[in-house]
């Protein structure tokens, strides 16, 4: 069971366009919602992160829109670059009790190419 | 340097054969996962854990095992390696639930 669905699988964008990752959850328990950035032969590196509790969040040319009603979540690079070239995962943790809070589960992920 | 450090990077199994990757952290952080990444399936929760003595099961737990006696180290450990088994395994830490997760380089592992 996918309990964040991630899309595009890939995504193309010429430099200085818009590059726009949608994600969905199910679990209402989800109330921390990071972004991560890998590039090849690297880890994941956290990009930006929100919370339920606020509907939109800028770091530089990255933000993150948030629908609590419609239980997604969106990535927007603006004046995308040939360095953004990487996949970006989506991922959410819940707030329940025991050892949950823990548990941080990822989209499937977005390879997005960007042409210069 | 501070961070999450994950060995060996490369290693080759035979099927069967059971190992141990290593993960530590020196960041005094609570918080450990471990993941695999396969290609399409994105990251995967394997076993984690929220302070020594503390692990649960994620997502694909079967035929891996993990103990956190230390709050800096947390192996994996493969009972009887499998081909399925084949992957990209990483580690990470983190404080707490607010702050994201600090990865490690990752080891990719292979099972013939």
């Amino acid at each position: 069971q996918q309990q964040v669905k991630q899309s595009p699988q890939s995504l193309i964008v010429q430099k200085g366009g818009i590059s726009i990752i949608n994600c969905a959850y199910e679990n209402t328990a989800f109330d921390y919602f990071p972004w991560y950035q890998q590039f090849p032969g690297k880890g994941p590196a956290l990009l930006i992160a929100i919370r339920p509790d606020v509907s939109e969040k800028k770091e530089g040319r990255f933000t993150i829109s948030f629908n609590k009603s419609a239980k997604q979540f969106s990535l927007h690079i603006m004046d995308s670059q040939p360095g953004d070239s990487a996949t970006y995962f989506c991922a959410a943790s819940p707030n329940a009790g025991g050892t949950s809070y823990g548990k941080l589960t990822f989209g499937q992920g977005t390879i997005l190419t960007v042409h210069p | 340097n501070a961070g999450v450090t994950q060995t060996p990077k490369f290693q080759v199994l035979k099927t069967g054969q059971s190992m141990t990757l290593q993960c530590a952290q020196d960041m005094n952080h609570e918080y450990m996962s471990w993941y695999r990444q396969d290609p399409g399936m994105g990251l995967r929760l394997i076993h984690y854990s929220v302070g020594a003595g503390i692990t649960d099961q994620g997502e694909v737990p079967n035929g891996y095992n993990v103990s956190r006696s230390t709050t800096e180290d947390f192996p994996l450990r493969l009972l009887s390696a499998a081909p399925s088994q084949t992957s990209v395994y990483f580690c990470a830490s983190s404080p707490d639930r607010g702050h994201g997760y600090t990865f490690g380089s990752g080891t990719r592992l292979t099972v013939v």
